[in-house]
Formats: C-alpha cells, sequence, structure tokens
C-alpha cells in the first residue's frame, strides 16, 4: 500500500474485555514495529517484527499483551483482559528490512478503556 | 537502564529563526540515531537520521550533530517556520530496536 495502515483508529472498549488492534505495513517492508504512546508521552516500544519472527518481545508490558504476524505482512496485537491503564495510542511502523533506519508509521489506534 | 532524554520540554521561537533541539542518549552501544516529528493526532514523521560513526549529517533545512564524547544528540531547524510546529522525537537504535525520548514540543510564534 501507500502507506502504513491501522484499524480502527480508535477504540473503546469495557475493562475486562479483549481487543484486537491490526496494522497493515508498506507492502514489502520485512520489518514491523508495534509502540504504545500514552498521553504526552514518547513512545514506549513493544515488540518488532522480522518477517514473521520476534526477535524481540521485550517490551511487552505483561503477558495479557501478544502480537503475531503471518504471512511476513499484516499483524495484529492483542490486548487480553484490558485494564485502564491500557489506554494510549498505539503506532505500528515497517521498515524495509534490518539496515534500514527510517521507520514509517500508520496513524495509530487510540484504545479507550473505560 | 536504556533511556533516552531531552533538555528542554518546550521551545517557542520566533518564525525565521533557528531553533534547536537537544538530546541526550545512554547507550553507547546504539549504532544510529533518528528525529522524528510528530504533528496532532498523526503518528510521528521520520526528519533526519545518522550513524554513530558520523558526527554531523544535513538535511532540507535540518542538521543532525551528534557528539558521542557526551552522549548528546541535537537537531537544528534553519528559519524556523509555523508548519515546523510540533513534537519532536529523538531515538536511538540497536539491532533494529528504537529507543525513544520524552520529545520537545517546538512552538514557532509568527
Amino acid at each position: 500500500g501507500a502507506g502504513v495502515s491501522q484499524s480502527p483508529s480508535n477504540k473503546v472498549t469495557e475493562k475486562g474485555k479483549d481487543v484486537e488492534l491490526r496494522c497493515d505495513p508498506i507492502s514489502g517492508h520485512t520489518a514491523l514495529y508495534w509502540y504504545r504512546q500514552s498521553l504526552g508521552q514518547g513512545l514506549e516500544f513493544l515488540i518488532y517484527f522480522q518477517g514473521n519472527s520476534a526477535p524481540d518481545k521485550s517490551g511487552l508490558p505483561s503477558d495479557r499483551f501478544s502480537a503475531e504476524r503471518t504471512g511476513g505482512s499484516v499483524s495484529t496485537l492483542t490486548i487480553q483482559r484490558t485494564q485502564q491503564e491500557d489506554s494510549a495510542v498505539y503506532l505500528c511502523a515497517s521498515t524495509a528490512g534490518l539496515g534500514h533506519n527510517e521507520q514509517f508509521f500508520g496513524p495509530g489506534t487510540r484504545l479507550t478503556v473505560l | 537502564g536504556e533511556s533516552v532524554g531531552l533538555h528542554l520540554p518546550t521551545l517557542s521561537v520566533q518564525e525565521g529563526d533557528n531553533s534547536i533541539i537537544n538530546c541526550a542518549y545512554s547507550n553507547s552501544a546504539s549504532d544510529y540515531f533518528i528525529w522524528y516529528k510528530q504533528e496532532s493526532g498523526k503518528g510521528p514523521q521520520f526528519i533526519i537520521d545518522i550513524r554513530s560513526n558520523m558526527d554531523k549529517r544535513q538535511g532540507q533545512r535540518v542538521t543532525v550533530l551528534l557528539n558521542k564524547t557526551v552522549k548528546h544528540l541535537s537537531l537544528q531547524i534553519a528559519a524556523t517556520q509555523p508548519g515546523d510546529s510540533a513534537v519532536y522525537f529523538c531515538a536511538e537504535g540497536w539491532g533494529g530496536k528504537l529507543i525513544f525520548g520524552q520529545g520537545t514540543e517546538l512552538s514557532v510564534k509568527p
């Protein structure tokens, strides 16, 4: 595609429910990243994929968070049993691969947990 | 732990003046650094990057300076314009991982 897309753009959910966030990277980009950005804060690294594998999961805040990527393209970030502190903007980025520094970001999904 | 921080959380400049945004990083193993611009409601946008074996790199109206001795990074914007108003993030990277700083809000007065 022309750019990184994310869906939904906004998600409001109740505490305890599960949510799935989707990221479509730029076509042909092999590396994909997930970040979380709380209001007025910087970006917190969550996880990245090189192809379908995730060599670094160190940023996932708890075992309620998981992510997968199939077919080397679309990725989903799943948050189980959501908590109010999970409220944030979740950003996805992609690059052409390791060694390519420029990460292209999507517009983000704003998650609000009531 | 690893961290990237910014000296100034807000910066206000007059249109046409030059802007300098500073950043300190802590991981001496970082092999590249990136500056991003983020406008309200949008994802970060790449501005310029620099590898650790360089100390200066120039782009269009922007210059990034890297001082590895004191682990300091700066972004210089020449002839700042109202469209430059945004939050600017520095980030340090290694092995595909990117750690962001907290951000500096740049406000350009007409």
